[in-house]
């Protein structure tokens, strides 16, 4: 069974440009979940998404922005890049929101220059 | 406002004695707790949970211990090994706020070094 995948793994972008990241879950998981991560934060919780729609989301401006796509596969989308956006970005997906275990993807490692 | 605390940034541990990691948390609302682990360019891999109503959850050699009294918990992994080496991360689950999860709430990690 294949895992969670993220691409592209690596990506370097300009300040100001925008970015998507791309996230398939594991087959017959319908929530994805994605997460920030950065040294100084640690992981943060960025938004849910659950049958193409967004269930939650956590304390983020609106140049986070995200979706889900009837396959479940979901993308997430940043404005606007600063430079304090640099982070790994990774996905988590799993059968239902309500279920507690979430299987990680490896990541998007995203640095603005 | 952090809800879920791992005051140890880091833990160094013989090969084949207990590794006690902690976690501590401030909102009483949690559901579940969960650990996971992360080695370098991976994505966290989940571990043990355990639901707010137990104290207690075994799985092998990892057993997760919760007080709620003290909102505390922590992991205890027996018998250490070297690939147990990687960075742990508690995090606190709300399963059914609002009839949805707000996400993981991840403390900062706490780096494991299993040494020989």
């Amino acid at each position: 069974k294949a895992g969670v995948t993220q691409t592209p793994r690596y990506l370097i972008k300009t300040r100001g440009q925008q970015v998507t990241l791309s996230c398939s879950p594991i087959s017959g998981h319908r929530s994805v979940s994605w997460y920030q991560q950065t040294p100084g934060q640690g992981l943060q919780f960025l938004f849910e998404y659950f049958s193409e729609t967004q269930r939650n989301k956590g304390n983020f401006p609106g140049r986070f922005s995200g979706r889900q796509f009837s396959n479940s596969r979901s993308e997430m989308n940043v404005s606007t890049l600063e430079l304090g956006d640099s982070a790994l970005y990774l996905c988590a997906s799993k059968t239902t929101v309500a279920n507690t275990e979430a299987f990680f993807g490896q990541g998007t490692r995203l640095t603005v220059v | 406002d952090q809800q879920v605390k791992q005051n140890s940034p880091s833990l160094s541990v013989q090969e084949g004695r207990i590794s006690i990691l902690n976690c501590d948390y401030t909102n009483s609302m949690f559901d579940y707790f969960l650990w996971y682990k992360k080695y370098p360019a991976e994505g966290p891999t989940f571990l043990i949970s355990i639901s707010s109503i137990k104290d207690k959850n075994e799985d092998g050699r990892f057993t997760v211990f919760l007080n709620k009294s003290a909102k505390h918990l922590s992991l205890h992994i027996v018998p250490s090994q070297p690939g147990d080496s990687a960075v742990y991360f508690c995090a606190g689950l709300f399963a059914y706020s609002g009839g949805g999860a707000d996400g993981l709430t991840f403390g900062k990690g706490t780096h494991l070094i299993i040494q020989p």
